[in-house]
């Protein structure tokens, strides 16, 4: 079956810090992949998606790009902010046999950014 | 748009007692589902809707009933809570030809 592995946390860093948070995903097929952020007592927001190989997603200064050769879809921000604080899931989504689709999430990594 | 709406924001249930988790969607999404999250576990599909009518299980269904009588609403019961019910319930929608799926606030739940 689909699984999603990332980077165990928490991961601390200082404003202004390169992040990092790796991703890697187990499919059948040709999957989309997801980054979600989920900010403290909210819900899941989409961050970024890419549908094929090699798509770079990127949002609010994020990036990830879909790489197949490895099947990774790492998350990156060049100068990360106090504000960026939150935990980090990364997804893929399959095709349920009932036509629906499903979201397979990663555990999720907690980043807290420091002044 | 409101989006996705959950309510309540928080419950308290004593074992065995039933409740229904309300999720609605104003954005006429033809898909809908929901997911629970526990702590290390990333969130988990418990059963889904494809439209109007149409339900299926996802990987965690036992201890919960769905129906999806109309195209905005996708309730989530619990028949008899049990403590292994305690979690996080997120409701999500997405349009048909997009893998996309848009959340809930979600709705913090603690049986006793």
């Amino acid at each position: 079956g689909n699984s999603v592995t990332q980077m165990e946390g928490p991961v601390t860093l200082s404003e202004e810090a390169f992040l990092t948070i790796n991703c890697t995903y187990t499919a059948t097929g040709y999957p989309s992949l997801f980054w979600y952020v989920q900010y403290p007592g909210e819900g899941l927001q989409l961050l970024l998606k890419a549908t094929k190989a090699d798509d770079k997603g990127s949002n609010k200064g994020f990036e990830a790009t879909y790489r197949k050769e490895t099947t990774s879809f790492h998350l990156e921000k060049g100068s990360v902010q106090v504000s960026d604080s939150a935990v980090y899931f990364c997804a893929l989504s399959g095709i349920l046999t009932g036509g629906g689709n499903k979201l397979t999430f990663g555990t999720g990594t907690q980043l807290k950014v420091e002044l | 748009n409101a989006g996705v709406t959950q309510t309540p924001k928080f419950q308290v249930l004593k074992t065995g007692q039933s409740m229904t988790l309300q999720c609605a969607q104003d954005m006429n999404h033809e898909y809908m589902s929901w997911y629970r999250q526990d702590p290390g576990m990333g969130l988990r599909l418990i059963h889904y809707s494809v439209g109007a009518g149409i339900t299926d299980q996802g990987e965690v269904p036992n201890g919960y009933n769905v129906s999806r009588s109309t195209t905005e609403d996708f309730p989530l019961r619990l028949l008899s809570a049990a403590p292994s019910q305690t979690s996080v319930y997120f409701c999500a929608s997405r349009p048909g030809r997009s893998a996309t799926q848009y959340f809930g606030p979600g709705t913090r739940l603690l049986v006793l």
